[in-house]
């Protein structure tokens, strides 16, 4: 079955920049999009970009643009996103998830990015 | 890119049916058949519900159903059940091959 597994809980300070993992199994990976999605405390979701794990071509939401990093290792089935000069509102849950046309039908279960000083 | 619009909150009893609108413009709901929806329950991740606008994937219930007409997409839950008690998004294709998700809508089943 199709799995994304993510990694950690990160604690960073103001300022600092956190990278993201996401693991893919259970399906060939280059075939879909990885889409990333994050969601602050008791907000809603906001798409952040997608990579293609086949080229490493990458569609970053306006916002993201010169603020975020996706990259992708095909050698491990891996994506990843790096976030950088965070600040407290980057405290969100970080979300990848497979792209399949225009749904998400399979997401990792999250990491937690908690930016305090 | 603004958020698409979505009403706060729906609720209805349970047996009855509710729609939830998600309106954006021509740059994104109105341009494509790309339009898909998410149920989310506390602490878990999104769970998608309809692709392409009206497609159901697999193991999603029958008493889910997407439509589309001009800017506005919508998402019908008949029959509403006790477990259907969640926050729901739509998510679409932009213009500029980006994407853009709703505002989220509480769904209560009184």
């Amino acid at each position: 079955q199709v799995q994304l597994v993510q990694s950690g809980t990160e604690v960073k300070k103001p300022g600092a920049s956190v990278k993201v993992s996401c693991k893919a199994s259970g399906y060939t990976f280059t075939d879909y999009n990885i889409h990333w999605v994050r969601q602050a405390p008791g907000q809603g979701l906001e798409w952040m970009g997608w990579i293609s794990p086949n080229s490493g071509a990458t569609n970053y939401a306006q916002k993201s643009q010169g603020w975020v990093t996706m990259t992708r290792d095909t050698s491990i089935s891996t994506v990843y996103m790096e976030v950088n000069s965070l600040n407290s509102d980057d405290t969100a849950v970080y979300y990848c998830a497979r792209g399949v046309s225009s749904g998400y039908p399979d997401w990792g279960q999250g990491t937690l990015v908690t930016v305090s000083s | 890119q603004s958020a698409l619009t979505q009403p706060a909150s729906v609720s209805g009893s349970p047996g009855q049916s509710i729609t939830i609108s998600c309106t954006g413009s021509s740059s994104d709901v109105g341009g494509y058949n790309y339009v898909s929806w998410y149920q989310q329950h506390p602490g878990k991740a999104p769970k998608l519900m309809i692709y392409d606008v009206s497609n159901r994937p697999s193991g999603v219930s029958n008493r889910f159903s997407g439509s589309k007409s001009g800017n506005t997409a919508s998402l019908t839950i008949s029959g509403l059940q006790a477990e259907d008690d969640g926050d729901y998004y739509c998510t679409s294709k932009t213009s500029s091959a980006s994407y853009v998700f709703g505002t989220g809508t509480k769904v209560t089943v009184l």
